[in-house]
């Protein structure tokens, strides 16, 4: 198994620019989500999906959007970049296991710059 | 706003000393704590889920405790070794609908 990928690792934008940062896993886990990472900040989720075909706002979800058309896909988004966007972002996945506590499995993240 | 909290920062040891960190959470509605290892240039890896009051975790010279009704849990790493270096997570989950909620984690920097 792969796990959770990520692609780009690093990525270089304009302010104004649109892309998307792609998150695939081959667990067919249920679950996925998109955190960002800032400099003394703890993971902060954006957006997440309990399924294909629905998706969920999380803390930060402005700017963002994503979508879930399959079990192995959560694509993320970035509607006009801001330099406020710069970030690293890890996607992860996660499948129920014992009573409640689901492990979370996470991409090795990309590293984004808005200049 | 669910407020989760990690001490210290940051924590610099000798190969060999035992330490341990705390992790402060909400004490309603409880329904999950997690820790996580955080390498340098890595993504997060699961070290453990806590879902009962009184659990205790072991991994290798790793062990974490859960107190629930007080709100916290100690990550303990006995005879710690320069590899043990890493920024430790935690997350509270509170409710079986709610999403995971990071604290900002304690760096590890364990010297030789």
């Amino acid at each position: 198994n792969a796990g959770v990928t990520q692609t780009p690792k690093f990525q270089v934008l304009k302010t104004g620019q649109s892309m998307t940062l792609q998150c695939a896993q081959d667990m067919n886990h249920e679950y996925m989500s998109w955190y960002r990472q800032d400099p003394g900040m703890g993971l902060r989720l954006i957006h997440y999906s309990v399924g294909a075909g629905i998706t969920d706002q999380g803390e930060v979800p402005n700017g963002y959007n994503v979508s879930r058309s399959t079990t192995e896909d959560f694509p993320l988004r970035l509607l006009s970049a801001a330099p406020s966007q710069t970030s690293v972002y890890f996607c992860a996945s996660a499948s129920p296991r014992d009573r409640g506590g689901e492990t979370q499995y996470f991409g090795p993240g990309t590293r984004l710059l808005v200049l | 706003i669910l407020n989760v909290e990690q001490s210290p920062q940051s924590l610099h040891v000798q190969e060999g000393d035992s330490t341990n960190f705390t992790c402060s959470f909400p004490s309603s509605n409880f329904y999950a704590l997690h820790w996580y290892r955080w390498e340098t240039a890595k993504s997060p890896e699961a070290l453990f889920v806590m879902t009962l009051n009184g659990d205790e975790k072991k991994k290798g010279r790793i062990s974490a405790t859960l107190n629930t009704k007080e709100g916290y849990s100690y990550l303990y790493i006995k005879g710690s070794q320069p590899e043990d270096s890493a920024t430790y997570l935690c997350a509270f989950r509170g409710g079986s609908q709610g999403n995971l909620i990071f604290g900002k984690g304690t760096k590890l920097s364990v010297k030789p």
